[in-house]
């Protein structure tokens, strides 16, 4: 196990709704990864949070958005949501945000909009 | 293009055979390389960094070409404990953790 925690598991939101997302780091690690991967595809970059600042942006609209806490814990926020939201959403934790740093997978939340 | 392609897959193999994955990279700004495993329902795990030199742990084996921006994993003596799908995985140099992944390729071995 990676340490990395996610809640909740599953999520069943209707079009238009506004969903929340947590992620709880790994012990010592301050930076948190947010990914998107739907069905049969790739993780798909959608933001990350150093040190509470947001460091890098992936190709998501503004209505994704996020926030890390003192504790390096992490929100991930998605508002209007549309069908295609429907996905697994990972954390990944790393202890910086260094180009060498290996990032750690929490189990994931699967949204599903109906 | 996407930055990171895979072969489509499946890949069906009996166990015990040797099974070869493919991905390309289109941005010659890359700079980490690595091969990730997911198995059905779960997250990814770091099976492997990718340098340039190559490099194999135990039947696994990965090399990276820059010229040709390709990157290759080697599965030898599959076992039914591999069957999973198989993510090549590109960090591009002074973008932090953004991680690029390909679209996955799915490896089934069979008894």
């Amino acid at each position: 196990e990676t340490g990395v925690t996610q809640s909740p598991t599953h999520l069943i939101k209707t079009r238009g709704q506004q969903v929340t997302l947590r992620c709880s780091s790994q012990s010592g690690h301050n930076t948190v990864s947010w990914y998107q991967q739907a069905l049969g595809q790739g993780p798909q970059f959608i933001f990350q949070y150093y040190r509470e600042e947001e460091n890098g942006r992936g190709n998501f609209p503004p209505r994704f958005s996020g926030l890390q806490f003192p504790n390096y814990s992490s929100e991930l926020n998605v508002n209007a949501l549309e069908l295609d939201d429907s996905a697994l959403y990972l954390c990944a934790s790393s202890s910086t945000s260094g180009d060498g740093e290996t990032q750690y997978f929490g189990p994931g939340t699967r949204l599903l909009v109906l | 293009r996407k930055e990171v392609e895979q072969d489509p897959g499946p890949f069906n193999v009996p166990e015990g055979a040797t099974v070869a994955f493919n991905c390309t990279y289109s941005n010659s700004a890359s700079q980490s390389f690595f091969w990730y495993r997911q198995d059905c329902r779960k997250e990814p795990k770091l099976l492997m960094s990718v340098y340039s030199s190559g490099n194999e742990d135990g039947r696994f084996t990965a090399q990276l070409n820059r010229a040709s921006q390709y990157i290759s994993l080697l599965i030898r003596d599959s076992k039914l404990s591999d069957s999973a799908t198989y993510l090549c995985v590109v960090r591009i140099y002074n973008q932090g953790g953004k991680l690029i992944f390909g679209q996955g390729t799915e490896l089934s071995v069979k008894p």
